[in-house]
């Protein structure tokens, strides 16, 4: 069975801090897909990245960044310098490989205070 | 390029209508995927298409939900009769079927559906 588990519901910081927000997962397949989406108060679901079970390599992309441990089986998304417009619910979803529906975590909601 | 085009984006209906939801995936995609997202439950699969094949319907809860896929461009979910635990935003998503890294899910705008 596959499981995603966001422990933190809800975090609130204040702007410039930097955040973690924990993704762990299970799985007895041998290859998979890791992704994070972010979705905005408007609602949409945007896709922030993808990883697979056999690049551990970790992955930065401006202020976000990615920690994929297969040993721990998580993949944490730190948000350096966070802002205002960071403010979502953060999803972190698990696809076995090959073409198959997504499992999501119930996301965490993220609120950065000016 | 367009994305996954969804519509209506907001729908309020009475329990006991008929409501039709519509998708259009992103051009050339071949796998098409309708979630549905709930305060209880979350972001949930009811059904996937290949090649407008439906794949998998097993979340879809009960016989009041179907789908179909007539072409590549285009599908559509629809609830009869809906009720009141149908409210929900209803996703619509689309992706690559080659297996590998080019299979990323992308999501539409979502339709968000009130059944008083």
């Amino acid at each position: 069975a596959q499981k995603v588990t966001q422990a933190q519901t809800e975090i609130s910081v204040v702007e410039k801090e930097d955040v973690t927000l924990d993704c762990v997962y299970e799985t007895r397949d041998t290859t998979y897909y890791l992704f994070w989406y972010k979705q905005p108060p408007s609602g949409e679901l945007v896709f922030l990245i993808r990883r697979n079970s056999f690049d551990e390599q970790n992955e930065i992309s401006g202020r976000y960044s990615w920690n994929f441990q297969k040993s721990t089986s998580s993949f944490n998304f730190t948000i350096t310098a966070s802002q205002v417009v960071d403010s979502a619910v953060y999803f972190c979803a698990l696809r076995p490989w090959g073409n198959t529906p997504l499992v999501f975590g119930k996301g965490t909601r993220l609120s950065v205070i000016a | 390029d367009a994305g996954v085009i969804q519509s209506p984006r907001h729908e309020v209906t009475e329990m006991g209508q008929e409501v039709t939801l519509r998708c259009k995936p992103i051009s050339g995609h071949d796998y098409l995927f309708w979630y549905r997202q709930t305060m209880m439950r979350g972001l949930e699969l009811l059904i996937y298409f290949n090649n407008n094949v439906p794949i998998d319907d097993s979340g879809m809860p009960e016989d009041r939900f179907s789908a179909k896929m007539p072409n590549a461009s285009f599908s559509t979910l629809k609830i009869q009769p809906s009720e009141p635990r149908d409210s929900a935003v209803y996703f619509c998503a689309s992706s690559f079927g080659s297996g590998g890294a080019s299979d990323t899910q992308y999501f539409g705008p979502g339709t968000r559906l009130t059944v008083l």
